[in-house]
């Protein structure tokens, strides 16, 4: 099993760019979430999804679309970048009940 | 508003010695509470976890201690070695499918 891989592993963007942020898992696991990492603020939930179809928002969802039409694929979109979107990227999935996520190698992200 | 507190934001423990970081949450709907580690350029792990109705769990050097009445909880690690050094996270969990973080620890064994 791959787990949960995430490409790219490195992006650049200028402000006012869009690019979607890829993040597939194989585990079969009914929850998926997106978290960004900045430095002295812990993991960040962005968005996250309990199934196909189903999404809902986290504390950090401005300027941020996903959407979930299978169970192994949850893309992030970023609409406009701006820099205060550079950070860490980390996409993760989880089986209910408990929610253990199991986390991507991530996405650094610089926008200038 | 910050639902889960975690501190220290850093912690420096000689080889051998017993790391404790802390960990304090608001939400009684949260059921569920983890810890990950994470390495300098990688994903979060998880490491142990617990469940509300248990106020202690143990695997091999680390150790839950889980207080619910106050509302709090900590991770120890017993004999800490070089290879322990990381930051490491709590968490909390809903049923919902939502997980919360604390800002995180950077634990250093030094040797």
């Amino acid at each position: 099993n791959a787990g949960v891989t995430q490409t790219p592993k490195f992006q650049v963007l200028k402000t006012g760019q869009s690019m979607t942020l890829q993040c597939a898992q194989d585990m079969n696991h009914e929850y998926m979430s997106w978290y960004r990492q900045d430095p002295g603020m812990g993991l960040r939930l962005i968005h996250y999804s309990v199934g196909a179809g189903i999404t809902d928002q986290g504390e950090v969802p401005n300027g941020y679309n996903v959407s979930r039409s299978t169970t192994e694929d949850f893309p992030l979109r970023l609409l406009s970048a701006a820099p205060s979107q550079t950070s860490v990227y980390f996409c993760a999935s989880s089986p209910p009940p408990y929610n253990e996520q199991f986390f991507g190698p991530g996405t650094r992200l610089t926008v200038l | 508003q910050q639902q889960v507190k975690q501190s220290p934001q850093s912690l420096i423990v000689q080889k051998g010695g017993i790391s404790i970081i802390n960990c304090a949450y608001e939400n009684t709907a949260f059921d569920y509470f983890p810890w990950y580690q994470q390495f300098p350029g990688k994903g979060p792990a998880l490491l142990i976890a617990i469940r509300p109705d248990v106020s202690e769990k143990k695997e091999g050097r680390f150790t839950i201690s889980f207080n619910k009445s106050a509302k709090q909880f900590s991770l120890h690690i017993m004999d800490s070695q070089p290879g322990d050094s990381a930051t490491y996270f709590c968490a909390a969990n809903t049923n919902a499918g939502k997980s919360t973080f604390g800002d995180g620890t950077t634990l250093t064994v030094k040797p």
